[in-house]
Parts: C-alpha cells; sequence; structure tokens
C-alpha cells in the first residue's frame, strides 16, 4: 500500500524549532520528489517545499525561505522538515505530498498531515 | 506571488453539472498546461482529481473533467453526487520563485 505518514507536529513556543517527518511506504521513495504542503486552519492549501529524489535540488515558499530546511535519507525512506523561528503564522497542518507518477508538476499521494501551533 | 482566484463557493442539485474556474496569471496558468485540482473532504488529506489541465488520474470518475482557456482553468463536475459535497483546490505551477500555487478553494454543496 502507497503511503506516506506525517510525524512531529505539536505545540512550539515562537521562535522555537521542530522537525517533521514523512516516513513513506509501498513506492520506491529515492525515485520522487517530494513536498511540504501546509494548510493554516479554516484556510487553503499553501505549498512549502520541495526536494528532488536524491536530494540534490531544493526550493522554498518565499514565506518559510530561510527558516525551514527540507531534507531526506533514502536509506530510511524518510523526509524531513527542520522548522526554525516558528511563528504564529506557520500554524498549520502540514502535509507531506509525493510528486505525481504519471504527471508533470501534481501531487499525487499524500499523508494525513501533523499539525503544527505555534503558540505562547 | 498571490494564490489563484476561485469562487467561495458553488452548488447544485444532485445530477446537475457545477463548473469551477480557476484565475490565474501569465505567469502560471496563462503559460503552462501543468493545473491540477484536488479534492478535500473535511479533516481529509486532498486527493488528485485532475492533472495538466484535463487528465484523471486512475480511479477518478469520468464526470470530473477540467478545461483551460486563457489565464483561467476550469474543474466540471457533470451529474453530481451527494458524495462530491467537499472543497476543490486548483493549482499550477509558476515561474515565479515560489514555483507551485494553489487556489483560494472553492466549497461544492449538493442541495
Amino acid at each position: 500500500q502507497v503511503q506516506l505518514v506525517e510525524s512531529g507536529g505539536g505545540v512550539v513556543q515562537p521562535g522555537r524549532s521542530l522537525r517533521l517527518s514523512c516516513a513513506a511506504s509501498g513506492f520506491t521513495f529515492k525515485s520522487y520528489a517530494i513536498h511540504w504542503v501546509r494548510q493554516a486552519p479554516g484556510k487553503g492549501l499553501e505549498w512549502v517545499a520541495v526536494i528532488s529524489y536524491d536530494g540534490s535540488n531544493k526550493n522554498y515558499a518565499d514565506s518559510v525561505k530561510g527558516r525551514f530546511t527540507i531534507s531526506r535519507d533514502n536509506s530510511k525512506n524518510t523526509l524531513y522538515l527542520q522548522m526554525n523561528s516558528l511563528r504564529a503564522e506557520d500554524t498549520a497542518v502540514y502535509y507531506c505530498a509525493r510528486d505525481a507518477e504519471m504527471a508533470t508538476d501534481a501531487f499525487d499521494i499524500w499523508g494525513q498531515g501533523t499539525m503544527v501551533t505555534v503558540s505562547s | 506571488q498571490s494564490a489563484l482566484t476561485q469562487p467561495a463557493s458553488v452548488s447544485g442539485s444532485p445530477g446537475q453539472s457545477v463548473t469551477i474556474s480557476c484565475t490565474g496569471t501569465s505567469s502560471d496558468v496563462g503559460v503552462y498546461n501543468y493545473v491540477s485540482w484536488y479534492q478535500q473532504y473535511p479533516g481529509k488529506a486532498p486527493k488528485l482529481m485532475i492533472y495538466e489541465v484535463s487528465n484523471r488520474p486512475s480511479g477518478v470518475p469520468d464526470r470530473f473533467s477540467g478545461s483551460k482557456s486563457g489565464n483561467t482553468a476550469s474543474l466540471t463536475i457533470s451529474g453530481l453526487q451527494t458524495e462530491d459535497e467537499a472543497d476543490y483546490y486548483c493549482s499550477s505551477y509558476t515561474s515565479s520563485s515560489i514555483l507551485y500555487v494553489f487556489g483560494t478553494g472553492t466549497k461544492v454543496t449538493v442541495l
């Protein structure tokens, strides 16, 4: 069964750090680019970051550039998002999503999401 | 880079058709055929419904169809069913620094 499972969310104070993980199974993880997408409570989807299949290329949304770092460990089939200098506006459900197998620039497999709350 | 513009809500009776628009710019929807559509139920993850403007992944009913004209893409649901009641988001690749932009989202209500 092809799936992505996020973990690591929680409540954190502004300015602190948090690391999210996304464990993949059921497909050849090392062959796919993977994205992070977030959704603030009651709001729409926002693309956050992407990492290429081998980790050599990374891109970020302007809202997180310089604060968040995406990485992956293909030996562990796991994606990470290191989030530093967190702000209240980073409060959201964070999803990892696979670059679509059959398409260009679409996301075909999504995790269930992990909630991050930034609050004092 | 602003979000793509979608109507906040659309509604229809079972069996009817509804169309959701997704308006972007000449930096995204207008220049790339990399528009996708996602269905999201409350508290659930999004699901890919349409990719590359008009293609359906395996398993998506053929009552869902996509198209594009200029800077506006559209998702049409024909023969509306109660299980189609959900939020729908468009997405496009963009030549701006952020690479991908989502729409503002549309709530589809089946009357």
